[in-house]
């Protein structure tokens, strides 16, 4: 089992949708947990991160970590052709500094 | 934050030959990190890079193949060597930046894309 599962999607919106992107992971000592965006033909970029359980709000972000399911979310309110990107979820914790990234799930939001 | 460049965006190779990256950060970092991004694949982390040590490389991944130099806090290489059609690939550099909170952020390049014909 990999560490960190994601849906590769890809997944397609209208505009103004609410998109849920989810991810799993398998090590319980992880206690960070983040969502970064790719752009295409750029770097990830942090979207966001939680500590430990939780909801966390940015804007129309919100991400979610439920530690005793070991499911990760991150919630987009009315979607925009501008949020089309690859969302990657990662995971940080115990005695390793090193991310563990899920596979990414491409986005696409029509006008 | 970071402000990492990469050298060159993009390049196609011919099998056999190789090619070596460049990452340029814009303040000093004691920790770099090299990764690979496949077609459908997770970001596998290649190799991290402390300055004045050895690299340490991830389980699938060795010296030979990937030498990496780092000769300051600020600047580091990879060699992609004896390249071969599976080399093809997005390889990308990343820092470490530590929170107030205890984690780190990483602060990623814009990517290399290496196609291998």
């Amino acid at each position: 089992q990999k560490e960190v599962e994601q849906d590769p999607g890809p997944l397609s919106v209208p505009e103004g949708a609410i998109v849920s992107l989810n991810c799993t992971y398998s090590n319980s000592a992880f206690q960070y947990f983040m969502w970064y965006r790719q752009y295409s033909r750029k770097g990830p970029e942090l979207l966001m991160y939680t500590y430990s359980s939780g909801n966390k709000e940015d804007g129309r972000f919100t991400a979610q970590v439920d530690k005793s399911s070991k499911y990760i979310s991150l919630f987009i309110r009315d979607s925009q052709p501008s949020d089309s990107a690859t969302y990657l979820c990662a995971t940080l914790g115990g005695s390793n500094y090193k991310l563990t990234f899920g596979k990414g799930t491409l986005l696409t939001v029509n006008p | 934050s970071a402000v990492i460049s990469q050298k060159p965006s993009r390049d196609i190779c011919q099998r056999g030959t190789s090619l070596t990256i460049q990452c340029q950060v814009d303040s000093q970092v004691t920790m770099m990190f090299w990764y690979r991004q496949q077609p459908g694949q997770s970001l596998t982390l290649i190799a991290t890079a402390n300055q004045g040590s050895e690299a340490t490389y991830e389980s699938g991944f060795v010296i030979d193949k990937f030498p990496i130099s780092r000769p300051n806090l600020t600047f580091s290489t990879l060699t992609v060597s004896n390249m071969s059609p599976e080399d093809s690939s997005i390889y990308l550099c990343s820092v470490d930046l530590a929170w107030t909170e205890g984690g780190n952020e990483q602060f990623f390049g814009p990517g290399t894309r290496l196609t291998v014909l």
